[in-house]
């Protein structure tokens, strides 16, 4: 088992809609969570941390259940630039290494 | 941009010889981590460097080695390559236990 997963998509949706990424971890201990962007052949950049309380940037809300070690992504009123692949993170609690899932593609048309 | 630079953009290799590629990190931060990223796949950690000692490994084997120098940029060497080094190799610098910030990367062809 992988020890980040996620649908790779492509999730194909209009402008305007709302879209919803899951993935799951499997390091129960696990403390330090993040949505990175990345943007077809560039680096990936931070999104957002993921906080256990939820946490809402803009148009972005971000959550985590710990108890069956999922976080999520929302993303309402979608632009034609949210286009991209979305990856979820989890950092090791050294503070050392970033495990990434494969990432969820995205594609939102006109 | 995030100050993150890293060379060359693009390289070709032939299975069996040997890479270096190159990192210079962001004014400020003290360490280097190197990931590599296979077509369609996220990002698997390397190793971090930390005040030029190595600070944790991923399950990559010895013959990917890595450089801190003391301005912390930061060297990856691969030798003996394979056809499955294919990859898009990131580096990204921070301050320990912060947010990391990626270079643009170096896509590196193994025929």
């Amino acid at each position: 088992r992988k020890e980040v997963e996620q649908d790779p998509g492509p999730f194909n949706v209009p402008e305007g809609a709302t879209v919803a990424f899951n993935c799951t971890y499997s390091n129960s201990a696990s403390q330090s969570f993040f949505w990175y962007r990345q943007d077809c052949r560039k680096e990936p950049k931070l999104l957002m941390s993921v906080y256990s309380s939820g946490n809402e940037d803009g148009r972005f809300t971000a959550q985590l259940n710990r108890a069956s070690q999922y976080i999520s992504l929302l993303i309402r009123d979608s632009k034609l630039s949210d286009s991209a692949t979305y990856l979820c993170v989890v950092r090791n609690n050294a503070g050392n290494m970033l495990t990434f899932g494969g990432g969820t593609r995205l594609m939102v048309k006109p | 941009e995030t100050g993150v630079t890293q060379s060359p953009t693009h390289l070709i290799k032939t299975r069996g010889q040997q890479v270096t590629l190159r990192c210079s990190s962001q004014s400020g931060h003290n360490t280097v981590s190197w990931y590599q990223q296979a077509l369609g796949q996220g990002p698997q950690f390397i190793f971090q460097y930390y005040r030029e000692e190595e600070n944790g490994r991923g399950n990559f084997p010895p013959r990917f080695s890595g450089l801190q120098f003391p301005n912390y940029s930061s060297e990856l060497n691969v030798n003996a390559l394979e056809l499955d080094d294919s990859a898009l190799y990131l580096c990204a610098s921070s301050q320990p236990r912060n947010e990391q910030f990626f270079g643009p990367g170096t896509r590196l062809t193994v025929l």
